[in-house]
């Protein structure tokens, strides 16, 4: 079965960098597109990013456009989310998601001094 | 890119149906056929309920429906029951460069 399992979250200062990692099994990593999208505390659902099974084309929301990067090793089958001069509010559960079919648990990331 | 506008809560009783609308532009919601749902009850993980504005996924029952007009699209759940009671997102493609959009989000409340 689908697995993705997300992790790299923690409590970061404003203007630091982070880097996500999203681990995923149970399919054919090389084969499909990934997501990031992120959700504040008690707020709603946020794209941030796609990158195309074969990391040549990625696309990113408005409001980490610049700072944030989204790649790929498909021999590891692992996406990223390497995020750079974070903002406090960047503070979100950033999850990964395949096909928006199947989700991973979700990291946590909290931007605060 | 702005988030697709939804109404911010829809209740109904036990049996009933409710509608909960998506509208967007003709850049998104109006001008391609990849409107998804999803729910997501408090502390969970989003379920995709709908995908390309009517299809359901295996498994979600078929108390839930899509459909869309124009600029709006609109996730129905016919006889509304408890587990219902949860947040719906909409979401999508979008020809700008951002790609993919969420709605506001709409919290269902089973009176």
């Amino acid at each position: 079965q689908v697995q993705l399992v997300e992790s790299g979250g923690g409590v970061v200062q404003p203007g630091r960098s982070l880097r996500l990692s999203c681990a995923a099994s149970g399919f054919t990593f090389s084969s499909y597109g990934m997501h990031w999208v992120r959700q504040a505390p008690g707020k709603g659902l946020e794209w941030v990013a796609i990158i195309s099974s074969d990391g040549s084309k990625k696309y990113y929301a408005d409001s980490v456009k610049g700072r944030f990067s989204i790649s790929r090793d498909n021999s590891k089958n692992t996406l990223y989310l390497q995020m750079n001069s974070l903002r406090v509010e960047d503070t979100a559960v950033y999850y990964c998601a395949k096909d928006y079919a199947h989700w991973g648990q979700g990291t946590l990331v909290t931007v605060s001094s | 890119q702005s988030a697709l506008t939804q109404p911010a809560s829809v209740s109904g009783s036990p049996g009933q149906s409710i509608t909960i609308s998506c509208t967007g532009t003709s850049s998104d919601v109006g001008g391609y056929n990849y409107v998804s749902w999803y729910q997501q009850h408090p502390g969970k993980v989003p379920k995709l309920m709908i995908y390309d504005v009517t299809n359901r996924p295996s498994g979600v029952s078929n108390r839930f429906s899509g459909s869309k007009s124009g600029n709006t699209a609109s996730l129905t759940i016919s006889g509304l029951q408890a587990e219902d009671e949860a947040d719906y997102y909409c979401a999508s493609y979008t020809s700008s460069n951002t790609l993919d959009v969420f709605g506001t989000g709409t919290k269902v409340t089973v009176l």
